[in-house]
């Protein structure tokens, strides 16, 4: 596609319920990455692939939270029995390269996630 | 561990204003610095992509200048427009590593 494109825009969940949220990345890409943005703050990374591989998730700030990115294009965060201070916009990013390569990286417009 | 702050984190100027905004980073083993815009309830747009082993990035009214042994970035906007007004952020990456670290950005306004 043209950009990354990431879906849904906006979810309001009950604390409690799981969520999924889905990164549709520049065809092409090799990597992708994770970042949760809290109001007013930069992007904290959370997880790394390159294709299909997971490379890096040291950023996942519990259990809670898993990524998959099971063919190497789409990749899918879900977060389980979310918690108020899971609300934040969770933005995925691709790359042409791979994650160790100062390629540019191209950002979606985020999943906005308010729990409540 | 890397640590990225940016100043100042709110900028008000009038339309016309040269300005500058600063990035500083605490580890410069750095692999690269890249500057983003981010309009409200938008994703990230890169603007510039620095190498380590460069010095500066132009494009159009911006520039970007790198110093990695005193830790420190400049985004230069010329003749600033309405339009420019946006959220700035500056991120490093180091070799060897997937992470991009970001700063908490600057606020910028620049009235008509």
């Amino acid at each position: 596609g043209a950009g990354v494109s990431q879906s849904p825009r906006y979810k309001v969940a009950k604390r409690g319920q799981d969520v999924a949220l889905r990164c549709d990345p520049i065809s092409g890409h090799v990597s992708l990455f994770w970042y949760q943005q809290a109001l007013g703050q930069g992007p904290e990374f959370l997880t790394y692939f390159q294709n299909e591989a997971q490379l890096d998730k040291s950023g996942l700030p519990s259990d809670r939270f898993f990524a998959e990115r099971p063919e190497g294009s789409v990749s899918t965060l879900k977060i389980q029995r979310t918690q108020q201070e899971d609300s934040a916009v969770y933005l995925c990013a691709s790359s042409y390269g791979t994650g160790t390569i100062g390629n540019t990286i191209y950002f979606g417009e985020g999943s906005w996630l308010t729990v409540v | 561990k890397q640590e990225v702050t940016q100043i100042p984190a709110a900028l008000s100027v009038p339309e016309g204003e040269n300005l500058v905004l600063n990035c500083s980073f605490t580890d410069s083993a750095i692999y690269n610095l890249q500057w983003f815009r981010q309009d409200p309830g938008k994703g990230l747009t890169s603007l510039l992509l620095i190498q380590s082993s460069q010095r500066e990035q132009t494009s159009g009214r911006l520039n970007a200048s790198l110093d990695k042994s005193s830790g420190r970035s400049t985004l230069y906007i010329a003749a600033s427009q309405p339009g420019d007004s946006a959220t700035y952020l500056c991120a490093v990456r180091h070799p060897g590593g997937f992470k991009t670290i970001f700063g908490a950005g600057t606020r910028l306004f620049v009235k008509a």
